[in-house]
């Protein structure tokens, strides 16, 4: 079935570029997101990137896509101490379900 | 900016009781969804819905789970008989339309099953 998988942890400091990565399996995606959730708060959407592009760029955050290797990434340039949260990949389905990842949790260094 | 809200934010029943968890989706959306975030897994999706009809639902949504749009603004998901293993955050979502529109998810309902 589809999955979406992305490693479990970060650690950046402060200042630093964050990468966070991703793998989906579905081939037929359309859409895929990054959602980014702080503690005890929903599931806010940073940004989207639809399948026929390859980059997307939103001020300190940038999106690449690599379609053949089926891998997502996020940058966040000039990591800030609020950037701690979780961070879900996610991708859209035929369906329009979205399927997420574990999420990958965001820890700043001083 | 319009945002889905859902109330309670939080929920503690005894197994064995109905809950009912409220959404009200952004204005002018007309895809309703429900997703569940069990602790410390992937949030997984439950049901989505539109025009007043359950549009595809995952194995988790069995004969337990309901939903349904009172009126023009509520979007509620009901819970039967609650289980433990119903134990979870639940997100509401909504959306204009399919394909390209995003979902936006509300802030959830963490729903804790003793």
């Amino acid at each position: 079935g589809e999955d979406v998988e992305q490693s479990l942890f970060l650690s950046v400091r402060e200042g630093d570029s964050s990468v966070i990565n991703c793998t989906y399996t579905d081939s037929s995606s359309t859409y895929l997101y990054w959602y980014k959730q702080e503690p005890g708060a929903g599931l806010q959407l940073l940004t989207y990137i639809f399948s026929n592009m390859d980059m997307k760029q939103d001020q300190r955050l940038t999106v690449l896509l690599n379609k053949k290797d089926k891998h997502l990434s996020l940058r966040i340039a000039d990591t800030q101490t609020g950037d701690s949260a979780i961070y879900f990949c996610a991708e859209k389905d035929r369906d329009d379900k979205i399927i997420f990842g574990k999420g990958t949790r965001l820890h700043i260094l001083p | 900016e319009p945002e889905v809200t859902q109330t309670p934010s939080h929920q503690v029943t005894q197994m064995g009781q109905e809950v009912i968890l409220r959404c009200v989706p952004i204005s002018n959306h007309l895809y309703f969804y429900w997703y569940r975030q069990i602790l410390g897994q992937k949030v997984e999706f439950l049901v989505s819905f539109y025009n007043n009809e359950i549009s595809e639902k995952s194995e988790i949504f069995d004969d337990q789970f309901s939903v349904e749009r009172p009126d023009g603004s509520n979007f509620t998901l009901k819970i039967r008989s609650t289980k433990l293993e119903d134990s979870a955050m639940y997100f509401c979502a909504s959306s204009l339309a399919q394909g390209r529109e995003t979902q936006y998810f509300g802030p959830g309902t963490r729903l804790l099953v003793l």
